[in-house]
């Protein structure tokens, strides 16, 4: 069955660049039709959405993160990816990749176990 | 944007019913899903499209969506279902994209 592994730093220094990496195993990234998102929460509070990409290519953002967040994918490499720009740390949080169903309003069926990232000097 | 209210919590004796909303503006024109997530793990779909659940949920999870208010019922609920759950929608209507509810802190007496 397919399964989700996030990787990158857990650890960020206030203003760089967060990168975080989805590695997609148990099925292709190109197959069938789906939205590959990254969501996070902060200790304590609720979901919030970053972004999604389909394997065309083609993304959406959360208004709220547009100017600092680019997620790109990689087919060859069955992963998808999170950029996040001039982080603070209202930035802290655990970060998961999940996979969306695009024919059942993006349902997000599948999730990685998260990874903690941490802003801080 | 689009906004999704869910209560803070929701308290219910084991075996009885529980019941955690979610509204929304005319939430019923909606694919609405609904995710459980304990201590430090992943959420997990439970009911999406307002009233399908996936393979593997018991049929206890179930899910209704009308006029301004969305509703994941737990029949029979169990120790076990005690957690956070989390209202989802794809908002078309805006730029927003993916909205979810503040969460519901289920609590089984």
């Amino acid at each position: 069955q397919v399964q989700l592994q996030e990787s990158g730093p857990g650890l960020v220094k206030p203003s760089q660049t967060l990168s975080l990496t989805c590695t997609v195993s148990g099925g292709s990234i190109s197959s069938g039709s789906y939205y590959w998102s990254w969501i996070r929460q902060p200790a304590g509070k609720g979901l919030e959405w970053i972004g999604r990409i389909y394997t065309s290519g083609s993304t959406n953002y959360n208004p709220s993160l547009k100017s600092r967040v680019t997620i790109s994918v990689d087919t060859s490499k069955n992963q998808f990816s999170l950029k996040l720009s001039s982080v603070t740390a209202a930035d802290t949080a655990v970060y998961y990749c999940a996979r969306g169903i695009a024919a059942a309003g993006n349902a997000f069926d599948i999730w990685g176990q998260g990874t903690m990232v941490t802003v801080s000097s | 944007s689009y906004v999704l209210t869910q209560p803070p919590s929701v308290s219910v004796a084991p075996g009885q019913t529980a019941r955690i909303t979610c509204g929304g503006n005319n939430i019923g024109s909606k694919s609405v899903h609904w995710y459980q997530q304990k201590p430090g793990q992943a959420p997990v779909l439970v009911v999406y499209d307002d009233s399908d659940r996936p393979s593997g949920i018991p049929e206890r999870f179930s899910g209704s969506n009308s006029g301004n208010t969305a509703t994941l019922t737990i029949s029979r609920v169990e120790a076990g279902d005690e957690a956070d759950y989390y209202c989802q929608v794809w908002d078309s209507s805006s730029d927003h994209g993916v909205v979810f509810g503040g969460g519901t802190k289920l609590t089984v007496l």
